[in-house]
């Protein structure tokens, strides 16, 4: 059984640019989740979404937005993309919405 | 402020070698904390996940203990192996409110031949 997919792998996007990074959940599962990860420090949370409405947002700006899909996949869109915005981003399932989380592979962005 | 404290923020030991990775949290109220393993450039793998009445949870050569009283867990690895070498994350979850999951900094483990 596949785990949890993201894509795309890695992306290089400039300043001002808009992105969408997609995920793919465990089959089943109908929570996912997206975090923010600058290197050298913990996942951030960004938003969870549990049956295609979104449950949690953390302290991001509203550049940053998501939703869910009728088969639980996900896409997190950035725009007016920052410098600062360069990090790892991960998306995680689970079957329920407290539920232990798996997390995918994560996607690369660099803002240059 | 709901944190996640992790000690220490690096460390490195012997192959063969115990340790044990600390965790102090002040998020409430508490619903479950969980260990996870990342390693470079990847996602965080699931080690162990405990709620409030438990207080050792074993996975293999990992043992993660909770202290809900004074809001401490360790994560102890036995007989350490190379492949051990990673990122070690707590995170801390608070009951019925998905915006509460806090991820600690981890602590960067390196296992030396």
């Amino acid at each position: 059984d596949a785990g949890v997919t993201q894509s795309p792998t890695h992306l290089i996007k400039t300043r001002g640019q808009h992105v969408t990074l997609r995920c793919s959940p465990i089959s089943g599962h109908k929570s996912v989740s997206w975090y923010q990860q600058v290197l050298g420090q913990g996942p951030q949370f960004i938003f969870q979404y549990y049956e295609k409405e979104e449950r949690g947002r953390g302290n991001f700006p509203d550049r940053f937005s998501a939703r869910q899909f009728p088969n639980y996949s996900s896409e997190l869109n950035v725009n007016a993309l920052l410098l600062g915005d360069s990090a790892l981003y991960l998306c995680a399932s689970s079957q329920l919405d407290a539920d232990t989380q798996y997390f995918g592979p994560g996607t690369r962005l660099t803002v240059l | 402020k709901n944190q996640v404290e992790q000690s220490p923020q690096s460390l490195i030991i012997l192959e063969g070698k115990n340790c044990t990775l600390q965790c102090n949290y002040t998020v409430s109220p508490f619903s479950n904390l969980r260990w996870y393993k990342q390693d470079t450039g990847r996602g965080p793998v699931s080690l162990t996940i405990m709620t409030f009445s438990e207080n050792t949870k074993s996975n293999g050569r990992y043992t993660a203990t909770l202290d809900a009283d004074t809001k401490q867990s360790s994560l102890h690895i036995t007989a350490s192996q190379l492949s051990d070498s990673a990122s070690y994350i707590c995170v801390v979850s608070a009951r019925s409110s998905a915006s509460k999951i806090i991820f600690g900094s981890g602590t960067r483990l390196s296992i030396r031949p």
